[in-house]
């Protein structure tokens, strides 16, 4: 069964800084999606990561993949109070599948 | 371009009343729908699954249900709410799955939610 781990569920960061959000899961997977979620909004989608050494970078967002390590980094640089928000991973269930399993997510706070 | 819509946006029901959330989608034909809940503070629980009309996996035991009478429309419901219910449901989509060796490279797409107050 597989497990997906973030952490740290919690993320308290000043403007300006660095940090990064990691997400471990059990099992091999094909591909791993990173989604955005606003306080009381519904989840968006960030990046679609397909294979080992993966990288896609958005604007401060930055997104990367080892599937050997089975973990997968989401580097926030220079963070803005805008990129306050929830961030969630998610995997299939299982090769093939198309039910995704997904993390308990990182609430992060951006304070100026 | 593909969009999906959830409704109501916001419910209060009483326990023991019955449930019916719908959700569809425009732009595209074929689609995989989910039912996916959300508890206060927590992460997603996919609940319902479907890759056709009529074709519907039911990941949690529980009082809810999911029917697919069309295509593009997903429908999630009760015949009597529990306190257990509340929460954020949320509909998804993602286009049919190419193959077991072509990845997807599209991801499921949510709708805007329905939050769910039972009282």
């Amino acid at each position: 069964e597989l497990k997906v781990e973030q952490n740290p569920l919690f993320l308290s960061m000043q403007e300006g800084k660095n940090y990064t959000i990691y997400c471990n899961y059990s099992t091999t997977s094909d591909r791993l999606y990173w989604y955005r979620q606003d306080p009381g909004k519904s989840l968006e989608s960030l990046f679609v990561l397909l294979s080992n050494g993966a990288v896609k970078q958005e604007g401060r967002l930055m997104a990367s993949l080892d599937t050997k390590a089975r973990l997968s980094t989401l580097h926030i640089t220079a963070a803005v109070h805008d990129l306050s928000a929830t961030y969630f991973c998610a995997l299939p269930q299982e090769g093939g599948s198309e039910k995704l399993v997904f993390g308990k997510g990182t609430k992060l706070t951006v304070n100026p | 371009s593909q969009t999906i819509h959830q409704w109501p946006a916001t419910l209060v029901q009483p326990v023991g009343s019955p449930l019916s959330l719908e959700c569809t989608v425009e732009g595209t034909s074929n689609p995989n729908l989910y039912w996916y809940r959300q508890a206060a503070g927590r992460g997603l629980q996919l609940l319902f699954y479907s890759i056709g009309i009529d074709q519907i996996s039911s990941e949690v035991p529980q009082n809810l249900s999911a029917s697919r009478p069309q295509d593009r429309q997903f429908i999630l419901s009760s015949k009597k709410l529990l306190l257990s219910d509340s929460g954020f449901y949320l509909c998804a989509w993602s286009a049919t799955y190419p193959g077991p060796r072509v990845a997807s490279n599209q991801p499921q797409h949510f709708g805007d939610g329905t939050r769910l107050s039972i009282l």
